[in-house]
């Protein structure tokens, strides 16, 4: 079992729905987890990051985490053909973030 | 700021031969991560430094790696001798303590023919 792990899609979505970026992960004392968006051909930029159980929300962005299920998951409300990337969850592990392999969503107009 | 800064951007070589990858950290970060991306493996730390020393160099895949940072604003990582599965972008990336990089350079894609 991979210590982080997501659906690589490609997740699509029209333009104006609720996109649903899903990531598991293995190490139950994980404390931290990020999003990371990568256009094609890109570096990775951080986009979110949540600490609590519960939601956190950026503009159009929410992260969820459910500690006890060991899940990670991003909300993208209004989806944009801008957003069309890959998405990687990441995972803290001591001083080094641990990525799954990423989600590429495409929001099509 | 000019942010993370990496060349080359693009690397062709023949298997064999030593390559050099560089890069200059965002000025006053301390901390700098070397990384591979491929698409079967996704995105894997080779090795971080905290103030210009090596912390934890695990994910380097073996021997024909090496990474040194000689001073804050510069590192490199050279393979030797080069292999076809070496064939990757690598990343850099720098950020200030040891929390997680969030600032990536635009990466060097290395291909090993």
């Amino acid at each position: 079992q991979k210590e982080v792990e997501q659906n690589s899609g490609p997740l699509s979505v029209p333009e104006g729905a609720i996109a649903s970026l899903n990531c598991t992960y293995s190490d139950r004392g994980s404390q931290s987890f990020f999003w990371y968006r990568q256009y094609s051909g890109k570096s990775p930029e951080l986009i979110m990051f949540i600490y609590s159980n519960g939601d956190k929300e950026d503009g159009r962005f929410t992260a969820q985490l459910n500690k006890a299920s060991q899940y990670v998951s991003l909300l993208i409300r209004d989806s944009q053909p801008s957003d069309s990337a890959t998405y990687l969850c990441a995972v803290k592990r001591g001083d080094k973030l641990i990525f799954g392999t990423g989600t590429r969503l495409q929001v099509f107009p | 700021d000019a942010g993370v800064i990496q060349s080359p951007r693009h690397e062709v070589t023949e298997m064999g031969q030593e390559v050099t990858l560089r890069c200059k950290p965002i000025s006053g970060h301390n901390s700098l991560f070397w990384y591979r991306q491929t698409m079967m493996r996704g995105l894997e730390l080779l090795i971080y430094f905290n103030n210009n020393v090596p912390i934890d160099d695990s994910g380097m895949p073996e021997d024909r790696f090496s990474a040194k940072m000689p001073n804050a604003s510069f590192s490199t990582l050279k393979i030797q001798p080069s292999e076809p599965r070496d064939s990757a972008v690598y990343f850099c990336a720098s950020n200030l303590g040891r929390d997680p990089p969030q600032y990536f350079g635009p990466g060097t894609r290395l291909t090993v023919l």
